[in-house]
């Protein structure tokens, strides 16, 4: 079965730096979706990126990058020039191509942003 | 506009019943979820639907019922027998083929 992990509880960063939040995860598929959700005080899940696995290339947002490295087994998120409305809680999340399978979340990680 | 809703946004239940969470999307996905959440924890699954007519247990489905008579909705029913029901319940919803999933704003139950 499919697990993610992410290993961080809970992060600090300042304002205006960069943060990375790390997840792994188990699976034995070679084709997969792999995502960051972020889920803000007001509790409504939002995505924040989403990573095809036969991609090599790295997903990018504006200030919101991955670094996927399928060997591995490892999606990190770099959040970029920090900002006060990025504290939330983050999520990673795994999801087989069949069409069937559900979505593995991650335990998440609490970002806070320092002033 | 095109999205998932969820209502009521607070629900208070007495224990000892049952209570309904609704859950509608105008997104013309194929698949729609239950997940409950606790405070500070990630998300569970509890039933997921597919097609019309058809759904799967998840992870915690003891204590819940769903029913997916529509293609645009995916009631959930909190009955009696779910033995700590205060929790956070959100609604996710998925595309033909798999992919991204979206969610609903989100339904928090109280039991008094």
């Amino acid at each position: 079965a499919q697990t993610v992990t992410q290993s961080q509880p809970e992060m600090s960063v300042q304002e205006a730096e960069t943060v990375t939040l790390s997840c792994t995860y188990d699976t034995s598929e070679s084709d997969y979706y792999l995502f960051w959700y972020k889920q803000p005080p007001s509790r409504q899940m939002i995505l924040v990126i989403r990573q095809e696995a036969y991609k090599q290339q790295n997903a990018t947002e504006n200030r919101f990058s991955v670094n996927f490295q399928k060997a591995a087994k490892s999606f990190s998120l770099k959040i970029s020039d920090s900002q006060l409305g990025d504290a939330a809680m983050y999520f990673c999340a795994y999801r087989s191509t069949n069409r069937d399978d559900k979505i593995i979340f991650g335990k998440g990680t609490r970002l806070h942003i320092l002033p | 506009d095109g999205g998932i809703t969820q209502s009521p946004k607070y629900l208070f239940r007495k224990e000892g019943q049952n209570v309904t969470l609704s859950c509608e999307q105008n997104l013309n996905h194929d698949a729609m979820y239950w997940y409950r959440q606790d405070p500070g924890q990630g998300l569970r699954l509890i039933y997921y639907s597919q097609i019309v007519n058809d759904f799967q247990k998840g992870d915690i489905a003891e204590g819940y019922s769903v029913s997916r008579e529509k293609k645009e909705s995916f009631p959930l029913t909190v009955t009696s027998a779910q033995k700590n029901p205060t929790a956070f319940y959100l609604c996710a919803s998925t595309p033909r083929g798999g992919g991204t999933q979206y969610f609903g704003p989100g339904t928090r139950l109280t039991v008094l």
